[in-house]
């Protein structure tokens, strides 16, 4: 299985919900990832897990939060959200960080009314 | 900061033709060099990718050379078809430092039927 899933595949919130979005892979990856992309944008990293364990975070705001249960699951928790987070939220793995090869998941396309 | 230029934008071919696409790195570290095709609405897929071992990679239609001396790194695809049409993003990473992904800014392929 070299499939790495998401879920919800859309998500409509209003500024003031919470809302979470679900990242699953199965291929005993031990680094995930969390990417942001706008329209005709690469992909721009939010976080990075590595052995379940929060590595990097790219200074990304508060109303984001990133939640790593197992080393299978990645959740990304959202609240008070802005309108211009509107965007693709991609999830993806690799068997380590740095230098390997990533899989993306079909990204959660997200809109903030 | 770390950088990776690409080149061209946007590129259009007929079909059959070939289509390259370039890139360019800053950090001298950088040893893994992947490329992503992302078709409208869909995740990046991984077609292909290079280590600063090796100076070229064929995959049936698909290629990929690496000039670590200049810092260059470019995709060749030949004998395009209509299904080639996508956004192809290039990459360069580093199993040392921050071990992030950076992303070139994506050239927007058209093959004419």
């Amino acid at each position: 299985d070299t499939e790495v899933t998401q879920t919800p595949k859309h998500l409509v919130m209003g500024m003031t919900n919470k809302k979470s979005l679900k990242c699953e892979q199965h291929m005993g990856h031990r680094a995930m990832y969390w990417y942001k992309q706008k329209a005709k944008k690469p992909p721009e990293l939010m976080f990075v897990y590595s052995y379940e364990k929060l590595s990097i975070n790219e200074s990304v705001p508060s109303r984001f939060s990133p939640e790593c249960p197992n080393s299978s699951l990645l959740n990304l928790h959202l609240h008070a959200l802005q309108p211009e987070d509107s965007a693709l939220y991609l999830c993806a793995s690799s068997s380590f960080r740095g230098a390997y090869e990533q899989y993306f998941g079909p990204g959660t396309r997200l809109t903030v009314t | 900061g770390e950088n990776v230029e690409q080149h061209p934008s946007t590129l259009s071919v007929q079909e059959g033709d070939s289509a390259v696409i370039k890139c360019t790195y800053s950090d001298s570290a950088s040893n893994y060099f992947p490329w992503y095709k992302q078709e409208l609405g869909k995740r990046p897929q991984l077609i292909i990718d290079i280590r600063s071992n090796v100076g070229e990679k064929k995959d049936q239609r698909i290629a990929v050379t690496l000039n670590k001396t200049a810092k260059h790194f470019s995709l060749h695809i030949t004998e395009t078809q209509p299904e080639d049409s996508a956004v192809y993003f290039c990459a360069a990473s580093a199993t040392s430092g921050t071990y992030k992904y950076i992303f070139g800014t994506g050239t927007r392929l058209k093959v004419l039927a």
